[in-house]
């Protein structure tokens, strides 16, 4: 199994909708989650970190669920230029930070 | 902002080859480290180092050397370039306070011919 899987898509949405993706992790004992964004044939930036409470910036919701050990990102109101690819990102030992393959969302016109 | 910067976009290299990749940050980060992605694999983690002269394996090590002589500088060297070491290769900084955020290099297009 994976250490953190993630569902590879492309998820094709369009302009407007709400899109859920999911991420799951197999180190319990993993305290640091993240969304990172990857463009095309760009480096990965941080999207937002992902805090036991949930947290929400702007169109961008995280959750997590520490009893099924997975997080979530829910996108309100996609744009075009939110098509890119999302990484899961979790913390194992030593602090390395070990990433998913990541989902790739396509929003349309 | 945080500047990190790789010597090359793209590289075609030779099976046997030596190959150097260069990474300079100019944010005085403690941390850095050389990833590769692969489609379908993400990205893993080759090496990193946590200060000068200092070096620590990844999970995919092997086929592969770093250097860190200089606290911005982190070198990656591939002793003899295979096949299967072509591959996107990001070099990244975290500033040392713990699990933080990443910063990461436009990355090299590695191609072994």
């Amino acid at each position: 199994r994976k250490e953190v899987e993630q569902d590879p898509g492309p998820f094709n949405v369009p302009e407007g909708a709400t899109v859920a993706f999911n991420c799951t992790y197999s180190n319990s004992a993993s305290q640091s989650f993240f969304w990172y964004r990857q463009d095309c044939r760009k480096e990965p930036k941080l999207l937002m970190s992902v805090y036991s409470s949930g947290n929400e910036d702007g169109r961008f919701t995280a959750q997590l669920n520490r009893a099924s050990q997975y997080i979530s990102l829910l996108i309100r109101d996609s744009k075009l230029s939110d098509s890119a690819t999302y990484l899961c990102v979790v913390n194992g030992p030593a602090y390395k930070l070990i990433f998913g393959s990541g989902t790739r969302l396509l929003v349309r016109p | 902002d945080v500047k990190v910067t790789q010597s090359s976009r793209y590289l075609v290299k030779r099976t046997g080859e030596k190959v150097f990749l260069e990474c300079v940050q100019d944010m005085d980060h403690e941390n850095m480290f050389w990833y590769r992605q692969d489609p379908g694999l993400g990205l893993r983690l080759i090496y990193f180092s946590y200060d000068v002269k200092m070096k620590e394996k990844g999970d995919i090590p092997e086929g592969y050397s770093v250097s860190r002589e200089k606290k911005e500088r982190f070198s990656l060297i591939l002793e003899s370039a295979s096949t299967n070491q072509t591959s996107m290769y990001l070099c990244a900084t975290e500033k040392g306070q713990g699990v933080e955020k990443l910063f990461f290099g436009s990355g090299t297009q590695l191609s072994v011919l």
